[in-house]
């Protein structure tokens, strides 16, 4: 089992470029996430899904968008990238909505 | 929506000693509080978690306290090892169901050889 995973590793953007990022997990999960880290900020919630076909908005989902299409992945877009946008994006799943087991994390630099 | 405040952000301690990490949330309708672990670069991993029927949960060296009328939960491991030092994050669920949660803005703990 490889777990949750996410691609790319690192990703350099010039502001307005757009991007996807991928998240895919062979857990069977209902429940899947993507948060953003940044220094002092903990990690905040940008759209989750309980299911799929189905996304909803978290604390900081301005500028972001989202799909689930298949049960085990979670797309997360950026449209129009801004330096504010600069992050460590992590992706997460959860079989029931309790514990969330998360993938590596994907360090975003918007220029 | 949810608000959830950790204190303190940095916290020092001599291995062997006993570290405390403290919480508070807003939401009287939570009632899931799990509590993550994050060892520089590396990604969060989950170490305990407590329902709001219950006030205490152990685990070995970890243990997590819960006051609900003061709305209020703790993190508290003994006899801290090197291996301990990371940054903690506590969470609440709120009113939505303990499918998703807000996190605290975490608690990097240094444990001294």
């Amino acid at each position: 089992n490889a777990g949750v995973t996410q691609t790319p590793k690192f990703r350099v953007l010039k502001t307005g470029q757009s991007m996807t990022l991928l998240c895919a997990q062979d857990m069977n999960h209902e429940y899947m996430y993507w948060y953003r880290q940044d220094p002092g900020m903990g990690l905040r919630l940008i759209h989750y899904s309980v299911g799929e076909g189905t996304t909803a908005k978290g604390e900081v989902p301005d500028g972001y968008n989202v799909s689930r299409l298949k049960k085990q992945n979670f797309l997360l877009g950026l449209e129009s990238a801004a330096p504010s946008q600069t992050s460590v994006y992590f992706c997460a799943s959860s079989y029931r909505g309790d514990e969330q087991f998360f993938g590596p994390g994907t360090r975003l630099t918007v220029l | 929506g949810e608000n959830v405040e950790q204190h303190p952000s940095t916290l020092s301690v001599q291995e062997g000693d006993s570290a405390v990490i403290k919480c508070t949330y807003s939401d009287s309708a939570s009632n899931y509080f799990p509590w993550y672990k994050q060892e520089l670069g590396k990604r969060p991993q989950l170490i305990i978690d407590i329902r709001s029927n219950v006030g205490e949960k152990k685990d070995q060296r970890i243990a997590v306290t819960l006051n609900k009328t003061a709305k209020h939960f703790s993190l508290h491991i003994t006899e801290t090892q090197p291996e301990d030092s990371a940054v903690y994050f506590c969470a609440a669920s709120g009113s939505g169901g303990y499918q998703k949660v807000t996190f605290g803005t975490g608690t990097k703990l240094q444990v001294i050889p």
